[in-house]
C-alpha cells in the first residue's frame, strides 16, 4: 500500500518564476492538505482540497493555488516566486468523515529553493 | 486562531533516559495529534489523542482537554528517537495548527 507520494523531491527556481508541486494521496484517502514548513518552524496550513474543490484556506496569498483531480491527486502552484517561498512543502492526506483530519499521513515533501 | 506552545524547545538526552514533552493550546479542540519528524523531513503520525491516554511501545501520550494540554512520554530513549516532535491541533475548520516543535537529540 503506497503512502503519500510527492514530486519532485527537490526544486530550484529563481525569483518571479512559477512552480508546480504534485501529490498522490494514500490509497483510500479523498482529502489532500498542503503545508509550508520554513526552516526551524512547524508546518503552516496552506489549503485543503476535497471533491476537487478548495474547502479551507490558511493565511497565504493568492499566488498560492491548487487543484485536485478526480483520482484525488493534487497540485500546488506558486506564481511569482519570492525568496521567502523557499521552504519544505508537505502534502498530507486523510479521509473526510466525522473528524476529517484524524490520522493525517504526510509525504516526504518537496524542498523548494528560490534564488 | 488557536495558539499552540510546545516545551521545551530543545532536549538532549543520553540513550536510555526518559523524557516528557508538553503541548499547551489556547482553546478547546476536537483533534490533537503528535508527530515525529525525522532528520530527513518525514513526518510520522504518532498519536491521535484529543483526550485521554494512549500507549504505543515506549511512547505514550496523555491529553487533558479541560486544562488544554497534552504530554508525550518517551521511555528508554534510543538514538533513533532523535528528531523534532510536533503537536498539532484542530478546532473545527479543517486546518491543523502546529506548534514550533521540540527538537530531541539522543546521544549514544
Amino acid at each position: 500500500d503506497a503512502g503519500v507520494t510527492q514530486s519532485p523531491t527537490h526544486l530550484i527556481k529563481t525569483r518571479g518564476q512559477q512552480v508546480t508541486l504534485r501529490c498522490s494521496p494514500k490509497s483510500g484517502h479523498d482529502t489532500v492538505s498542503w503545508y509550508q514548513q520554513a526552516l526551524g518552524q512547524g508546518p503552516q496550513f496552506i489549503f485543503q482540497y476535497y471533491e476537487e474543490e478548495e474547502r479551507q484556506r490558511g493565511n497565504f496569498p493568492d499566488r498560492f493555488s491548487g487543484h485536485q483531480f478526480p483520482n484525488y491527486s493534487s497540485e500546488l502552484n506558486v506564481n511569482a516566486l519570492l525568496l521567502g517561498d523557499s521552504a519544505l512543502y508537505l502534502c498530507a492526506s486523510s479521509s473526510t468523515g466525522i473528524i476529517t483530519n484524524e490520522k493525517l499521513f504526510f509525504g516526504s515533501g518537496t524542498q523548494l529553493s528560490v534564488l | 486562531g488557536i495558539q499552540v506552545e510546545q516545551s521545551p524547545p530543545d532536549l538532549i538526552l543520553q540513550e536510555g533516559a526518559n523524557s516528557t514533552l508538553r503541548c499547551n493550546f489556547s482553546d478547546s479542540v476536537n483533534n490533537l495529534q503528535w508527530f515525529h519528524q525525522n532528520p530527513w523531513g518525514q513526518l510520522i503520525n504518532l498519536f491521535y489523542i484529543p483526550s485521554g491516554t494512549k500507549q504505543n511501545g515506549r511512547l505514550s501520550a496523555t491529553t487533558v482537554a479541560t486544562e488544554r494540554y497534552s504530554l508525550l512520554y518517551i521511555s528508554s530513549s534510543q538514538t533513533t528517537d532523535s528528531g523534532v516532535y510536533f503537536c498539532a491541533v484542530e478546532r473545527d475548520n479543517n486546518d491543523m495548527r502546529f506548534g514550533a516543535g521540540t527538537r530531541l537529540t539522543v546521544k549514544p
